[in-house]
């Protein structure tokens, strides 16, 4: 597609359920990166994927949280049993890798509200 | 570690007025340096990108930002800020692990226009 497309953009869940994320990197992007932006902070890096592959799984907070990416396109993040400190949005961002980021295009993110 | 430090977490200017937001890095090689913003509920968008060559950078929306090497700074500059251009700006660098690349940010700089 044209832009990092990522859905849904708003989810509210209640504490102890789990959620998946979704993310649509632009077509040709093999390197897709997920971040977190609770409010009035900056972006934690959660994790990297090249491919299908993830090298970097670093900024995942907890086991609770995990990430795959299928046919080098589509990621799903998925918070299991959520906590109120989950809340935040969930940014996508896209690349071509090799460049070191030509361009990182982002997504408009998810909104994540845990009650 | 390397990292990128935006020192100003707030700064007020009024309409018309020049800007400059500062923005350091550490990193041991040559770096690759963003400038993005972020407006209120908005996504982030890039506004400028230094790779190599002219350490002068032009961006979009009139801003331009500096890489200058000895001081390990890459500040953002606009000659005359717009009522617009209130929002979070973020300074981000590429850190290369081996086969690997991670868009790193800081946290920020909030800026406020005064009418």
């Amino acid at each position: 597609g044209a832009g990092v497309s990522q859905s849904p953009s708003n989810k509210v869940t209640e504490k102890g359920k789990d959620v998946e994320l979704r993310c649509d990197p632009i077509s040709g992007h093999t390197a897709l990166y997920w971040y977190r932006q609770r409010l009035g902070q900056g972006l934690e890096f959660l994790i990297y994927f090249q491919g299908n592959s993830a090298p970097d799984k670093s900024g995942l907070p907890s086991d609770r949280f995990s990430a795959e990416r299928t046919g080098e396109s589509v990621s799903t993040l998925t918070i299991q049993r959520t906590q109120q400190e989950d809340s935040a949005v969930y940014l996508c961002a896209s690349s071509f890798p090799s460049t070191g980021g030509w361009g990182y295009t982002f997504g408009s993110g998810t909104r994540l509200t845990v009650v | 570690a390397q990292s990128v430090t935006q020192p100003d977490i707030h700064i007020t200017v009024s309409e018309g007025a020049s800007l400059e937001l500062r923005c350091n890095y550490s990193y041991g090689a040559t770096p690759y340096l963003f400038w993005y913003v972020q407006s209120p509920g908005q996504g982030l968008q890039l506004l400028l990108k230094y790779f190599s060559g002219d350490t002068l950078v032009q961006g979009i929306k009139g801003f331009e930002a500096e890489f200058k090497r000895s001081q390990s700074s890459f500040n953002l500059r606009k000659p005359s800020v717009h009522w617009s251009d209130a929002a979070e700006y973020f300074c981000a660098v590429v850190i290369f692990t081996g086969t690997a690349s991670k868009l790193t940010f800081g946290t920020g700089t909030r800026l406020q226009v005064t009418l």
